[in-house]
């Protein structure tokens, strides 16, 4: 049980273009979702905390109008990188809690390369 | 802060041979310590966790051991296989009454296992 989707897996696109990436709880409802952001060799940055039917709490340093989180329904949440650049290109990782002081289920990542 | 700091990578390992990825924290207050796994290309698994001082974590051979005197939380096992090979976080999470669990990871360290 327990099982967080991601799709898609790996995406690659033009400088400029926006991307859109899902966070799927598959068999529970999740209250919360995190959005993550890993650099190779690197651990895992926090990026956004998103609670379901509420705007999303972004970390410092993330612009949120470069990251545009929604997290329309309990089971779905999504992550919209805006004109992405070269830079933005990265693995990202979300997971998702059933509630309160429980503990997180992270999707498979997708890897997000910018030409 | 809080902060967690693991040892660098990578690592590398004859098959059946004792592991040992050593792992310490600071922290403001009591929090939950965790062990994360991620294979090539795939999100994060939760490996173990200890909830506070002196609890023992241990799943699929590996264990680690709550240490608030030398705040420390090391992941040993005894006899690594080639399938353990993959990135290994340490992290802290604190679950708070009226708000989702953040987790803040260590940098991880990549462990690769020789037959």
């Amino acid at each position: 049980g327990a099982v967080v989707s991601q799709h898609p897996s790996w995406v690659i696109c033009k400088s400029g273009t926006s991307v859109k990436i899902e966070c799927r709880s598959l068999d529970f409802q999740a209250t919360t979702m995190f959005w993550y952001r890993q650099f190779p060799k690197q651990s895992l940055m926090l990026m956004a905390t998103s609670n379901e039917g509420s705007k999303a709490t972004y970390e410092q340093g993330v612009e949120k109008d470069k990251f545009l989180i929604n997290h329309a329904s309990l089971t779905l949440s999504t992550l919209t990188v805006t004109s992405a650049h070269p830079e933005d290109s990265s693995f990202y990782i979300c997971s998702a809690i059933p509630g309160p002081m429980r503990p997180q289920h992270f999707g498979d990542g997708t890897r997000l390369s910018i030409l | 802060g809080d902060s967690v700091t693991q040892m660098e990578g990578p690592v590398t390992l004859s098959e059946e041979a004792f592991l040992t990825i050593n792992c310490t924290y600071t922290a403001t207050g009591y929090p939950s310590l965790f062990w994360y796994v991620q294979y090539p290309g795939e999100g994060l698994q939760l490996l173990l966790k200890a909830t506070k001082a002196d609890d023992k974590g241990s799943n699929k051979g590996f264990e680690a051991t709550y240490r608030k005197e030398t705040t420390s939380f090391h992941l040993e096992k005894g006899s690594v296989q080639v399938s353990d090979s993959a990135v290994y976080f340490c992290a802290l999470g604190y679950q708070e009454d009226s708000s989702a669990s953040k987790i803040i990871f260590g940098s991880g360290t990549r462990l690769s296992i020789r037959p």
